[in-house]
Order: structure tokens, then C-alpha cells, then sequence
């Protein structure tokens, strides 16, 4: 079946500006991911959304990062007012949530903010 | 807080080498081991996983690892590689519970000259 996808594939905006990224999951898949690689600060973690219940934002950076999921299903991760530092790969992975599970990831977005 | 170390940021090798790539690991508690594998252009995919059972460990395309609890250690091993193999590997944990978010190293970049 279909694997994780994400888009736009990349993105190029103006420092200030807001950015919404997109992530379409694995069907059925009701634990979702988001990550950002850098280059330096390598793969880190922003947030967790798990079927209804409530997002962990732990890794979020700052407030201006923010994410919901529509549906249990596709996700957006949105940033205001991005910086020069935002720029990196925004990668996306979903798992079936029953635990011990695989993340699969997505091909990713990579945003550059001039 | 978790962290993975991987030793090696850039390794060379001619064709048909063996490979050890280490990983070690801090996690305070049971954990899920995984090794990622981004070929030029490609997104993340699963190289091979360790949740539990036998520490040694099977993958794709050749590839093993071995989970040493006493040492917190999952290197990754290959006993000859390929021009193919030329990619970045991370190294990555998990927690049973909770959000299970991976915490990854910060990447090995392997060359394969021919």
C-alpha cells in the first residue's frame, strides 16, 4: 500500500512569513509523528499525536511551531513568523500505535527560509 | 533524558570490507532498538529493529546487529559491503511506553569506493 507522503516536497519562503507543511499517514495508522533534521542538530523530535488523544508537544522548539491532526488521519505542522534557523527537513512518520511498532517515514519536506 | 552516541561520523571502505558501525546508547528503561538507513535522495527506511528475543538481529540486504544489555551497545555489522551500501545510518531507541518517540544518533555517513 501507499507509504507515508508529505508535501510540499520543498519549500522556500521569506523570513516572517508562515509555513504549513502536510502529512498524509499510513491507512489505519493511528500514531503520527513529526521530526526535523538539521544539520546541526541531527534528527530531533517535535510532536506526537496518538489516535483522540491529546498531542504531546514536548519537542516543539518554540511557540511559534504548532500542529493539529484532522480526522485521526493527515496532519499539518504550521510555523509563524519563520526564522533562518527553521531551516531544515520536516519529516513525518506514522505507526499502527499497538506498541513495539516500526515508525515509517516519509520522503519529507525541506524548508528554506531566506 | 535518553541519548544515542554513534563513534563514527564518516567511514570509508573499499568494496567488499566488513562494516561495524557502533551505537551505544542511555535509557532509563526498557527500550526498542532500530537502524536507519537514507540512501542518497531517499528517505528513511528501516534497516533492521531489536524489540526482543534473540540480541542477534537480521535485516535487509545483508545486515546485523547485536544487542549487548552490559554494554548498551547495537552496532551494526556487515560482513562485505557493496558499492550500494554508500548511505547515512542512524542508530536509534525508544521506550515501551509512553510516546515513543525515537531519540537518534547523530548519523554515520558511509562511502563505498568501488
Amino acid at each position: 500500500g501507499a507509504g507515508v507522503s508529505q508535501s510540499p516536497s520543498n519549500k522556500v519562503t521569506e523570513k516572517g512569513k508562515d509555513v504549513e507543511l502536510r502529512c498524509d499517514p499510513i491507512s489505519g495508522h493511528t500514531a503520527l509523528y513529526w521530526y526535523r533534521q538539521s544539520l546541526g542538530q541531527g534528527l530531533e523530535f517535535l510532536i506526537y499525536f496518538q489516535g483522540n488523544s491529546a498531542p504531546d508537544k514536548s519537542g516543539l522548539p518554540s511557540d511559534r511551531f504548532s500542529a493539529e491532526r484532522t480526522g485521526g488521519s493527515v496532519s499539518t505542522l504550521t510555523i509563524q513568523r519563520t526564522q533562518q534557523e527553521d531551516s531544515a527537513v520536516y519529516l513525518c512518520a506514522s505507526t499502527s500505535g499497538g506498541g513495539g511498532e516500526t515508525q515509517y517515514f516519509g520522503p519529507g519536506t525541506r524548508l528554506l527560509v531566506l | 533524558a535518553q541519548s544515542v552516541s554513534q563513534h563514527n561520523h564518516h567511514v570509508i571502505l573499499s568494496e567488499a570490507a566488513s562494516l561495524e558501525l557502533g551505537c551505544n546508547y542511555s535509557y532509563g528503561g526498557t527500550v526498542n532498538l532500530f537502524w536507519y538507513v537514507q540512501y542518497p535522495g531517499q528517505h528513511l527506511q528501516l534497516l533492521l529493529k531489536y524489540f526482543s528475543g534473540d540480541p542477534l538481529v537480521k535485516g535487509i540486504k545483508g545486515f546485523e546487529a547485536e544487542f549487548i544489555k552490559s554494554k548498551f551497545s547495537f552496532n551494526l555489522r556487515k560482513p562485505s559491503v557493496q558499492w550500494s551500501d554508500t548511505a547515512e545510518y542512524f542508530c536509534a531507541v525508544n521506550g515501551r511506553t509512553g510516546r515513543r518517540a525515537l531519540t537518534f544518533g547523530s548519523g554515520t555517513r558511509l562511502q563505498v569506493q568501488p
